[in-house]
């Protein structure tokens, strides 16, 4: 199993541009989870999907963040016009229903914004 | 705001020591988790324990739910140097979909 996908790894934009962090879930799970790590916040839940539907988006900062889920195998986080605050790591993880809800995380993608 | 709250945010030991780590939550839940960072990588889970159960085993790592007290404990005994890593622990909420927020995590370091 390839695990969850994400990409880029590293990312480094000036600050108003447009920012697309992309995510490919592990095959057959049904929730997928964006979380943004940083060293003053921790590990926030921005939004999760279930089923490609947004459930619950309240952790999204502000009207610059967006998500999407088009369909089973793809999501992306985008971020527009982008501000050095939001500089961060992006985790995006999936889970399947029935099993605890195990949780499990790509890699990151590094964003720095300068 | 976050769901749990680690005790201590940063532990330093032997190689060989035992590690504790505590958790505490605000709301009922379906389950907590414990999760494992090492630096510069993603989380990786490590223990569920559901909300009617009291212990749970796995390997060198135990792991206690107290629901009255609304805490969870995570004991990794034996530590060795590859410990060395963040432990968070996270809740699971049935908000109409399961809902999962972590903890600030502790840092432990083992000393070899």
């Amino acid at each position: 199993d390839a695990g969850v996908i994400q990409s880029p790894r590293h990312e480094v934009t000036e600050m108003g541009q447009e920012v697309t962090l992309r995510c490919k879930p592990i095959s057959g799970h049904d929730y997928l989870f964006w979380y943004r790590q940083t060293m003053m916040r921790g590990l926030e839940l921005l939004i999760y999907f279930n089923n490609n539907v947004p459930i619950d988006d309240s952790g999204m900062p502000e009207d610059r963040f967006s998500a999407k889920m088009p369909n089973a195998s793809f999501s992306t986080l985008k971020i527009q016009p982008s501000e050095p605050r939001d500089s961060a790591v992006y985790f995006c993880a999936s889970s399947l229903a029935g099993t605890g809800n195990t949780i499990y995380f790509g890699e990151g993608s590094w964003l720095t914004v300068v | 705001s976050q769901q749990g709250e680690e005790d201590p945010q940063a532990l330093s030991i032997q190689e060989g020591e035992n590690a504790t780590m505590n958790c505490s939550y605000k709301t009922s839940i379906n389950n907590l988790q414990w999760y494992r960072q090492n630096s510069g990588r993603g989380l990786v889970h490590l223990i569920l324990i559901r909300s009617n159960e009291r212990e749970k085993h796995s390997g060198r790592l135990r792991v206690t739910l107290d629901t009255s007290k609304k805490s969870s404990s995570l004991l990794i005994t034996a530590s060795r140097a590859a410990d060395t890593a963040s432990y968070f622990c996270a809740t699971g909420v049935n908000t109409g979909g399961f809902k999962t927020i972590f903890g600030a995590g502790t840092r432990l370091f083992v000393k070899a």
